[in-house]
């Protein structure tokens, strides 16, 4: 049962450097998220993507660009990476809509990116 | 200022005691959701709850939300060590799709 896979799980960067984060999800979803997670800051939402062929900015999506490829994948991108983007990076997937607006987000293991 | 705030931020106990968690906001919410997350590992779902004045159990854990819908509340009776985590509530706003987070509470139960 894979559900949410991240790639990569490690990855250290040097500032200005770029980077993508793979994301798939396997239980044909229609929505997708990328959070970053701080330590006592919880999960803050960079970007989702409702459905396929859409994206939205969420709480925190300044130095971030995301693309959903097809239904399984979104992908995070830092296009020039500052130490302030060190975080745990989280994928998300679930399916939303009007009517069935609570079913719950699947989580993928994390991505542990450190800018030096 | 995080639209949701958990309280306490950390909590270390001893196995058998009984502990309840907060999470405030001055916004109301159409639903709040309870995750729990262990280390390296993403969160996981516990509990959604919808009505104002619900409660849910679900086995040990007793969740409420608040009748005006701004608030919530997990309440763990006899803890485990096996409950020691990260525990993060998460609202939704008007039905739709993003969720807020709130900062989290770090539990530890010792044995």
């Amino acid at each position: 049962n894979a559900g949410v896979t991240q790639t990569p799980k490690f990855q250290v960067l040097k500032t200005g450097q770029s980077m993508t984060l793979q994301c798939a999800q396997d239980m044909n979803h229609n929505s997708m998220y990328w959070y970053r997670q701080d330590p006592g800051m919880g999960l803050r939402l960079i970007y989702y993507s409702a459905s396929e062929g859409t994206t939205d900015k969420g709480e925190v999506p300044n130095g971030y660009n995301v693309s959903r490829l097809n239904k399984r994948e979104f992908s995070l991108r830092l296009e020039s990476a500052a130490p302030s983007q060190t975080s745990v990076y989280f994928c998300a997937s679930s399916f939303w809509d009007r009517v069935y607006s609570n079913q719950p987000q699947h989580f993928g293991d994390g991505t542990r990116l450190s800018i030096l | 200022t995080q639209l949701l705030e958990q309280s306490p931020q950390f909590l270390s106990i001893q196995e058998g005691e009984n502990l309840t968690v907060y999470c405030n906001s001055s916004s109301v919410f159409s639903s709040l959701q309870w995750y729990r997350q262990e280390p390296g590992e993403g969160p996981v779902l516990l509990v959604t709850v919808v009505t104002g004045g619900e409660v849910k159990k679900l086995k040990r854990l007793t969740f409420q939300f608040g009748d005006a819908r701004k608030d919530s509340s997990l309440h763990i009776t006899a803890a485990q060590t096996g409950d020691t985590g990260l525990y993060l509530c998460a609202g939704r706003r008007n039905a739709g799709n993003m969720l807020t987070f709130g900062g989290g509470t770090r539990l530890m139960v010792k044995p």
